[in-house]
């Protein structure tokens, strides 16, 4: 069985750029969640796709963006990069829906720096 | 809408002393909740959870924690600390079950001396 994979591991963009962060999600699982985790702090939800659509949505502005695909990988996209969107940005997959696991599954994360 | 606290934000024990890191929590339905840890530039791994059933749950590694709604809290607690347990400790909280939405607590860093 595959864990959650994230690429790039590290990343590092200038103030105004845009970034595509990727995600596998884990054999099985159709849900998946992100995370910002910024220096020092708990990881804040940023949106979650269940069947490739958007289940949910943190408290991000609209240039934090998403997708999932048919395979249930995800992209986060972020426009607009500043200087506060340098963080560890988590992927955690799980399975939805009716009989689904409560249990979201982690990707070693992508850290995001932003200058 | 849910939230966690955790209390202590760093935790020093000696190797071999019990852990004890609390988290309470406030969330207007019955909620799930889960204790993850993090390794430095790791992401998180589940230790264990609470959804329904027996209040007191173990998990991975020697960890449990003991569900009490009256004081809406869900410590974690080792009996032994060992060198390895030395990592960050998220609390979090589920408490929409439309949704699979996670609110964690800002973190416990645990030190464990020699």
């Amino acid at each position: 069985e595959t864990g959650v994979t994230q690429s790039p591991t590290h990343l590092i963009k200038t103030r105004g750029q845009q970034v595509t962060l990727r995600c596998s999600s884990q054999s099985g699982h159709n849900t998946v969640s992100w995370y910002q985790q910024a220096l020092g702090q708990g990881p804040q939800f940023i949106f979650q796709y269940y069947r490739e659509e958007e289940n949910g949505r943190g408290n991000f502005p609209p240039r934090f963006s998403g997708l999932q695909f048919p395979n249930y990988s995800s992209e986060l996209n972020v426009n607009a990069l500043e200087l506060d969107d340098s963080a560890l940005y988590l992927c955690a997959s799980s399975l939805g829906g009716s009989g689904g696991s409560n249990e979201q599954f982690f990707g070693p994360g992508t850290r995001l720096t932003v200058l | 809408a849910q939230s966690v606290t955790q209390l202590g934000s760093h935790v020093s024990v000696s190797e071999g002393a019990l852990v004890l890191l609390r988290c309470n929590y406030s969330s207007s339905v019955p909620p799930y909740l889960f204790w993850y840890v993090q390794y430095p530039n790791q992401g998180l791994q589940l230790l264990l959870k609470y959804t329904t059933g027996a209040t007191l749950v173990k998990g991975i590694n020697g960890f449990e924690a003991e569900f009490k709604k009256s004081e809406t809290s869900f410590h974690l607690t080792k009996p032994s600390a060992h060198m390895s347990d030395a990592a960050e400790y998220f609390c979090a909280v589920r408490g929409d079950r439309g949704a699979q939405k996670l609110v964690f607590g800002q973190g416990t860093r645990l030190t464990i001396n020699p």
